[in-house]
């Protein structure tokens, strides 16, 4: 019965080499997040998409970009990895922009070599 | 713009006694909701309680409540009669009213849960 899946769950990846993260919902969703979590900090919102409204933050770095190609799919492109890219990664989704509650993914832990 | 702070990075805690996770929060906004996230250990996040800020009930959800002292801008989690099950990382997390679903996180509290 998982409702946010994250794929994969450990991704690695070379310095400089495009690298994407899937996350797919079975909640019938309209808004998808994607949080950066490295170890030791707070998990910090990159961007989220209303349906197909992509609101990005205003301090994520531009080697990052989303996409949403239907409700129930959303990924997360980091075009040039460096070292300072390894992290958690969560995807979250809520019904809509005022619902309470955001339901996670379990990550994918990134590690850049 | 909000921050959350979290000063406690571990906790210790025997079963089925209680531990008080402890929170605080900056903001100007008078308008707000406060929640307790859980992350286990390789799974995901799930939301524990939450708390708006217009209210002065402290919320309540089976062993898990809350004392939010708004003036102080103190926002603590109680777990009584704890279980191994609720060693996990726990995250505060602040969200504004007005416009938006952005979740502003602490850096977390480890609860380990001893026999």
């Amino acid at each position: 019965d998982a409702m946010v899946i994250q794929n994969p769950r450990y991704q690695v990846t070379q310095f400089g080499k495009p690298v994407t993260l899937s996350c797919s919902q079975t909640l019938n969703h309209n808004v998808m997040y994607w949080y950066q979590q490295k170890s030791s900090q707070a998990p910090k919102l990159l961007f989220h998409y209303y349906d197909k409204d992509f609101n990005n933050e205003a301090d994520t770095p531009d080697n990052f970009q989303s996409r949403r190609p239907n409700t129930s799919f959303c990924f997360l492109d980091i075009r040039s990895p460096g070292l300072g890219d390894a992290a958690m990664y969560l995807c979250a989704t809520s019904r809509d922009m005022t619902s309470y509650e955001q339901y996670f993914g379990p990550g994918t832990r990134l590690t850049v070599t | 713009a909000q921050t959350v702070t979290q000063s406690q990075p571990e906790m210790s805690v025997q079963e089925a006694e209680t531990v008080t996770l402890s929170c605080t929060y900056d903001t100007s906004e008078s308008d707000y909701y406060l929640f307790w996230y859980k992350q286990p250990p390789s799974r995901q996040m799930i939301l524990v309680i939450r708390q708006e800020a217009y209210k002065q009930q402290n919320a309540t959800e089976n062993r898990f409540s809350v004392n939010f002292q708004k003036a102080a801008k103190s926002f603590s989690l109680k777990i009584s009669d704890s279980q191994l099950g609720d060693a996990a990382m726990y995250f505060c997390a602040y969200r504004s009213a007005g416009g938006g679903n952005k979740l502003t996180f602490g850096t977390g509290t480890q609860l380990k849960v001893e026999l």
